[in-house]
C-alpha cells in the first residue's frame, strides 16, 4: 500500500484563491520532505525542501512567499498555493523522506481557472 | 552539481521484444542511480536502484539497470517488453558525497510498447 499519501489529486479553483495540498508519510517519520512541479512531459523540478520544524529552503527562482511549506511534524507538510493564478497550473509531487526510506505521493493536479 | 541526461525522448518497441531506456549521468563522488515509472496522472513509483555492489540491478516488473562507471551510465533494460510496461520513465541521481535525499531527475523518456 501507499506509504505517502498525497491529498487532494485533483483540485480546480478559481483565480486568486488559495489551494492546500498535503503530503503525508503513513508508516515512517520523514525528517525531510521534498516539493517538486512538473509541467506536461517535462521533468520534475524541485521546488524546496522542508525539514520537520524549521522552514523550507527554496530552489532558485521559486517564490517562496507563494508556494508556502509547512512541515510541523514528522509525518505531515503542506504546500499552499497562495493567490493562485492559470500559470500555476501545474502537477505537484510531494516526496518524504527518513529512516533511510524515500517515498514518493501520488501527486496533485491543480488546474487554476 | 549533480545531472542526469536521458537522451532519448521517446522509445517505441514491439512487445515481446528486449526495450532499453538509456541515462548517463554527473556526480562528484559515488552515485547513488535510480530509476522510476510514471504512469499518466500519476506520481513515480520506484523501479530500482543502485547503491554499492553488483553492478546489474533488478528491480521491480522484471526491470533491470546496469551500472556502469567507465560509461557513467545507468540504463534500464527488460528482456521482453508488454504494453502495459507503455509509460514516462525518469532515471534520478543522488550524490552520495552530497549528502540527503535529495534526487537530481533526468528530463524522462516516454516508452510505448506497441503490438
Amino acid at each position: 500500500g501507499a506509504v505517502v499519501s498525497q491529498h487532494p489529486s485533483r483540485v480546480i479553483c478559481k483565480s486568486g484563491t488559495s489551494v492546500k495540498i498535503e503530503c503525508r508519510s503513513l508508516d515512517f517519520q520523514a525528517t525531510t520532505m521534498f516539493w517538486y512541479r512538473q509541467f506536461p512531459k517535462q521533468s520534475l523540478m524541485l521546488m524546496a525542501t522542508s525539514n520537520e520544524g524549521s522552514k523550507a529552503t527554496y530552489e532558485q527562482g521559486v517564490e517562496k512567499d507563494k508556494f508556502l511549506i509547512n512541515h510541523a511534524s514528522l509525518t505531515l507538510s503542506t504546500l499552499t498555493v497562495t493567490s493562485a493564478h492559470p500559470e500555476d497550473s501545474s502537477f505537484y509531487i510531494c516526496s518524504a523522506s527518513g529512516e533511510e526510506k524515500l517515498f514518493f505521493g501520488s501527486g496533485t493536479q491543480l488546474s487554476v481557472l | 552539481a549533480q545531472s542526469v541526461a536521458q537522451p532519448e525522448d521517446q522509445v517505441n518497441v514491439a512487445e515481446g521484444n528486449p526495450l532499453t531506456v538509456k541515462c548517463t549521468y554527473s556526480v562528484s563522488g559515488n552515485p547513488y542511480l535510480f530509476w522510476y515509472v510514471q504512469y499518466p496522472n500519476r506520481g513515480l513509483q520506484f523501479l530500482l536502484k543502485y547503491i554499492t555492489g553488483d553492478n546489474l540491478v533488478k528491480g521491480s516488473y522484471g526491470f533491470e539497470a546496469e551500472f556502469n562507471k567507465s560509461q557513467t551510465s545507468f540504463h534500464l533494460k527488460k528482456p521482453s517488453a508488454l504494453v502495459s510496461d507503455s509509460a514516462l520513465y525518469f532515471c534520478a541521481v543522488r550524490d552520495v558525497a552530497g549528502g540527503g535525499n535529495k534526487l537530481t531527475f533526468g528530463t524522462g523518456t516516454q516508452l510505448k510498447v506497441e503490438l
